[in-house]
């Protein structure tokens, strides 16, 4: 099974300041890393498919790169509804197709 | 729009089966891939399983399998999980999905609110 091991676990940032959350895999995923952000009461929602490809209505201010094991999403700019669970996702050619355990994004 | 929604969760004890269904409504069903992902209370996303467009595809994580088993019926827009032997451990929501892919896996692009399964004694 493919371990994703996300970090930091909690992140507390300022509004206008950049976030940069990591999601690093126990063995290549190629490019087939997804991004998730999770709202308190709400579903995860897709942000970031193919590590790099931004998901339909989604602010350019959220990019992802990588490729392999080392991915990175990157919130430029944070404003106050950013703050939520970001979730990894891998969905390379064997199951189980298995997630990170988050890191949690607080607006100061 | 694109509607997902789930049904058929509830309370039981130890070793007992449930059948959750998923309604889908707002896309061409057949389409896609689906899955089923859960998150226990206060936990974190755990892929379950998932089956490919026509369903002859089909996909478990090791924690389920054996027990839980996915299909689907295309002509009724409908996903189910049947769901056996269960355990304490299995206590979650259960999240029908929409797979952006005709395959068993790719990006989770719809997410139905789920329904809640509890198994205690």
């Amino acid at each position: 099974e493919i371990v994703l091991t996300q970090s930091p676990g909690t992140l507390s940032l300022s509004s206008g300041e950049r976030a940069t959350l990591s999601c690093r895999a126990s063995q290549s995923v190629s490019r087939y890393l997804a991004w998730y952000q999770q709202k308190p009461g709400q579903v995860p929602r897709l942000l970031i498919y193919g590590a790099s490809s931004r998901a339909t209505g989604i602010t350019d201010r959220f990019s992802g790169s990588g490729s392999g094991t080392d991915f990175t999403l990157t919130i430029s700019r944070l404003e106050p509804e950013d703050s939520a669970v970001y979730y990894c996702h891998q969905y390379s050619s064997s199951p189980p197709w298995t997630f990170g355990h988050g890191t949690k994004v607080e607006i100061k | 729009e694109v509607h997902l929604v789930e049904s058929g969760g509830g309370v039981l004890r130890p070793g007992g089966s449930l059948r959750l269904s998923c309604a889908a409504s707002g896309f061409t069903f057949d389409d896609y891939g689906m899955t089923w992902v859960r998150q226990a209370p206060g936990k974190g996303l755990e892929w379950v399983s998932g089956i490919n467009w026509n369903g002859e595809i089909t996909r478990y994580a090791d924690s389920v399998k054996g027990r839980f088993t996915i299909s689907r019926d295309n002509a009724k827009n409908s996903l189910y999980l049947q769901m056996n032997s269960l355990r304490a451990e299995d206590t979650a929501l259960y999240h029908c999905v929409r797979v952006w892919d005709t395959a068993a896996v790719g990006p989770l692009d719809y997410w139905g609110q789920g329904t809640l399964v509890t198994v205690s004694s």
